[in-house]
């Protein structure tokens, strides 16, 4: 079974509107980490931000912007004021404690394309 | 720093043919990995190693070696390839594979299997 959803495939919007990701994941750890990556159009994926499952507090950085809800299982992503610069595909990451076998494996989501036009 | 590091670019194979794909790093990082992404299916991991001379299963190994002599390399062959293997392959490496550890990932190779 998928453990990181991210529902929306792609996402068009004109630049300077905001654009939100949605990432819902599914867990029986109560120790975990979530991650974003980027990937813009030349392929390469981008290190965005990292949060582990005990820290909820939302995290801005620049126009980017993070919101953690454990209740929900969600850490959504947010894009205020959009840029081309933007456009890229967007994944969301699952890494579990489970076993110390399974730490640095990865679940990754489908990603969603973000379009972003002038 | 290079970071990781992946050769080649580029390649296409005609079905049965085989080839191993180059991962580097010079980050002197413990876990290594390889994943392969195809359309709406995000990254999938094939083949991990948690250090030199060990390396173990991911979600698909079918169909791919590997194989970890030194901390620097981890190279990822395909025996016989299958038109089933034509997608995009990431290296990735974190410092000892520890819950959180972030993965960074080389710039991909993109393989096509005739």
């Amino acid at each position: 079974a998928q453990k990181v959803t991210q529902a929306q495939t792609e996402i068009s919007v004109v630049e300077k509107e905001d654009v939100t990701l949605d990432c819902v994941y599914e867990t029986r750890d109560t120790t975990y980490y979530l991650f974003w990556y980027k990937q813009p159009p030349s392929g390469e994926l981008v290190f965005l931000i990292r949060r582990n499952s005990f820290d909820e507090q939302n995290e801005i950085s620049g126009r980017y912007s993070w919101n953690f809800q454990k209740s929900t299982s969600s850490f959504n992503f947010t894009i205020t004021a959009s840029q081309v610069v933007d456009s890229a595909v967007y994944f969301c990451a699952l890494s579990e404690a489970g076993t110390t076998d399974s730490w640095g494996k990865f679940q990754f989501g489908a990603g969603t394309q973000v379009v972003v036009t002038p | 720093n290079a970071g990781v590091t992946q050769t080649p670019k580029f390649q296409v194979l005609k079905t049965g043919q085989s080839m191993t794909l180059q991962c580097a790093q010079d980050m002197n990082h413990e876990y290594m990995s390889w994943y392969r992404q195809d359309p709406g299916m995000g990254l999938r991991l094939i083949h991990y190693s948690v250090g030199a001379g060990i390396t173990d299963q991911g979600e698909v190994p079918n169909g791919y070696n590997v194989s970890r002599s030194t901390t620097e390399d981890f190279p990822l062959r395909l025996l016989s390839a299958a038109p089933s293997q034509t997608s995009v392959y990431f290296c990735a490496s974190s410092y000892s594979g520890s819950l959180g550890d972030t993965q960074y990932f080389g710039p991909g190779t993109r393989l096509t299997v005739l």
